[in-house]
């Protein structure tokens, strides 16, 4: 069973505009969430992370939200650009075992 | 610094063939993973040291996968014998602290035929 998922396999946006990204967990014993982007034959690369004690955490045009009470967790870039057309994976730590969940990953495809 | 090595970048096998996928971490980093990624399961934690010690092995699919690292710069990931089911991308990733941002190597693309 998938604890972490991103059920958007795929999403299209129009450059410059917003492009949103979700995430959705399970369990209540994560602690810590990232957001990694990963192109084609290279490994992920990290872009963003939050603790579960904030609710957002903004770094230039990437914003990560998180509602724990819906265990839900969502990516804004704004404004998208065409290199931003990448696979996205959400993960979460379990603060208990320290083990890192990965997502299936949503490809986003920004379209100039 | 060169950031996550990793060896070979492809490897076609047949099945039954022992195979060994290589990773050099990030100096100075503390923690090493293992990833097996596939379009169904994502990104999968196979296995993770920290300071060369097997912390959770709990991610190995079978016995046929074995881990290794025998000093602070070197790492293996080996199936024996491999199956065509074990197709996919492995990934190795290292950490200063198993607390932060992991760092991924480009990855091995295997293929069991």
């Amino acid at each position: 069973d998938q604890q972490v998922k991103q059920n958007s396999p795929s999403l299209s946006v129009q450059e410059g505009r917003i492009s949103i990204l979700n995430c959705d967990y399970t369990n209540s014993m994560f602690d810590y969430f990232l957001w990694y982007k990963k192109y084609p034959a290279e490994g992920p690369t990290f872009l963003i992370s939050i603790s579960s004690i904030k609710d957002k955490n903004e770094d230039g045009r990437f914003t990560v939200f998180l509602n724990k009470s819906a265990k839900h967790l969502s990516l804004h870039i704004v404004p998208s650009q065409p290199g931003d057309s990448a696979v996205y994976f959400c993960a979460a730590r379990d603060g208990g075992t320290y083990k890192y969940i990965f997502g299936t990953g949503t490809r986003l495809k920004v379209l100039a | 610094d060169a950031g996550v090595i990793q060896s070979p970048r492809h490897e076609v096998t047949e099945m039954g063939q022992e195979v060994t996928l290589r990773c050099k971490p990030i100096s100075g980093h503390d923690y090493l993973f293992w990833y097996r990624q596939t379009m169904m399961r994502g990104l999968e934690l196979l296995i993770y040291f920290n300071n060369n010690v097997p912390i959770d092995d709990s991610g190995m699919p079978e016995d046929r996968f074995s881990a290794k690292m025998p000093n602070a710069s070197f790492s293996t990931l080996k199936i024996q014998p491999s199956e065509p089911r074990d197709s996919a991308v492995y990934f190795c990733a290292s950490s200063s602290g198993g607390v932060n941002e992991q760092f991924f190597g480009p990855g091995t693309r295997l293929t069991v035929l």
